[in-house]
């Protein structure tokens, strides 16, 4: 059966470390989405990616970057990790044109 | 910009309880309507959706139906389950095509006790 899956589910990091955190789908969409996952606020946009190559700021991009070099995956890196950023993150992906998003599993990070 | 209120809860019922979750919306043109459920230590799962006026969703009990006249989408059930415990979230998603990320409440939390 096609999914999402993310890794790692758990990360401790320190701040100022470079982490990245992967996505992977199997179910050949176009579109790809980074949201975090933050008591009081709901999810919130990170990045978006509507295919290979392409890629879009959302509501809370400072400090991740995303790059798509095929249609499968789109890791989320933090360039320099902060406290701020300990958070729950969530990978989703939709068919071009289909507004309904499919979320993986998400991953707990934690940034001492 | 586009923004989605809820009730946050937590929200605690008795087994067989009826549910309603209230839901409002801001939007500029005809978004589509989602509710989207999280089970502890889980990823988050569509349970419905409306695309447009007067549509009504439906899943596993639940219903809503897309007010455009009162910007709502509440969720209801007529009779819960224990195995209903979760965080449910209101969100949407703006007209215009694209790829445009969903915009999310911040997610009620429902405790249905036996």
């Amino acid at each position: 059966d096609a999914e999402i899956t993310q890794s790692p589910r758990h990360k401790i990091t320190e701040t100022g470390r470079q982490v990245t955190l992967a996505c992977h789908q199997t179910w050949n969409h176009n579109n790809m989405f980074w949201y975090r996952q933050d008591l009081g606020h709901g999810l919130r946009l990170i990045h978006y990616s509507y295919g290979v190559q392409d890629t879009n700021k959302g509501e809370v991009s400072d400090g991740y970057s995303v790059s798509r070099s095929n249609t499968e995956d789109l890791p989320l890196t933090l360039e320099s990790a902060a406290s701020s950023q300990t958070s729950v993150y969530f990978c989703a992906s939709s068919e071009s044109g289909m507004d309904t998003q499919y979320f993986g599993p998400g991953t707990r990070l934690t940034v001492l | 910009g586009d923004s989605v209120t809820q009730m946050e809860g937590p929200v605690t019922l008795s087994e067989e309880a009826f549910l309603t979750i209230n839901c409002t919306y801001t939007a500029t043109g005809y978004p589509s309507l989602f509710w989207y459920v999280q089970y502890p230590g889980e990823g988050l799962q569509l349970l419905l959706k409306a695309t447009k006026a007067d549509d009504k969703g439906s899943n596993k009990g639940f219903e809503a139906t897309y007010r455009k006249e009162t910007t709502s989408f509440h969720l209801e059930k007529g009779s819960v389950q224990v195995s209903d415990s979760a965080v449910y979230f209101c969100a949407l998603r703006h007209s215009g095509g694209g790829a445009d990320g969903l915009t999310f409440g911040k997610g009620t939390h429902l405790i249905i006790q036996p």
